[in-house]
């Protein structure tokens, strides 16, 4: 069975700290890996994908980057934290494009402060 | 753009009673689109309940249903009756079976059964 670990659990950092949240699958070969984002209150938007080791597209621009050093991990980072950082970011995988299931780890919350 | 708009914020609804949580989308990039219902339970990750890729077919899960009406371009959730146990909070997502890798998502619908 596949199964997706998101660490950390919770952060509450700085304005202008590093900040690095990772995320581990296993069981899968050669997902296809998204992070989202969803700010308290706000909607769910998908941040990066990547479909294949070294390769990350961004989608939504929020002074963050993303990247997939092996096949089962997925990093997201920031060398400088803003305040509209805060909130909830998922991990997760696919094996297909938009008509296939995503299946989500159960995320990171993030506090700047 | 690519949007979905569902019912918003909270919805209560008491034990045994029939429950519809709107969910409409709008497109112009997308030419066949896919639609989805997740979930998201207390204390558990995000999780598909259904999803329905060809308009005029309906998706059920857990008692759940949704259609896809391609004239309305709606995606309403329902179930006849609802239990304690399906307190949690909906996601409507639009997704694109082309080329594109984006899921398009509603703002999430909280829902409270009272006992």
């Amino acid at each position: 069975a596949q199964t997706i670990h998101q660490w950390p659990v919770a952060e509450i950092k700085a304005v202008g700290s590093p900040l690095s949240l990772g995320c581990t699958i296993k069981g899968k070969s050669s997902p296809n890996l998204y992070w989202y984002w969803q700010a308290t209150g706000g909607t769910l938007q998908q941040l990066f994908y990547s479909i294949t080791v070294g390769q990350v597209e961004s989608v939504v621009q929020l002074n963050l980057s993303a990247s997939r050093p092996k096949d089962d991990q997925f990093i997201l980072s920031t060398e400088k934290l803003l305040l509209s950082h805060s909130g909830f970011y998922l991990c997760a995988w696919s094996v297909g494009r938009g008509d296939t299931e995503v299946f989500f780890g159960k995320g990171t919350r993030l506090t700047v402060v | 753009g690519d949007s979905v708009t569902q019912t918003e914020g909270q919805v209560t609804v008491s034990e045994s009673k029939s429950l519809i949580i709107n969910c409409t989308y709008s497109t112009t990039s997308i030419a066949y689109p896919n639609l989805f219902w997740y979930v998201r339970y207390p204390g558990e990750g995000l999780q598909l309940l259904l999803k329905v890729i060809t308009a005029g077919q309906k998706g059920s899960s857990r008692g759940f249903e949704a259609t896809y009406n391609k004239e309305t371009t709606s995606f309403h959730l329902q179930k006849a009756s609802v239990q304690e146990s399906d307190s949690a909070v909906y996601y409507c997502a639009l997704g694109d079976r082309g080329s594109n890798y984006q899921l398009i998502w509603g703002s999430g619908t909280k829902l409270i059964i009272k006992p």
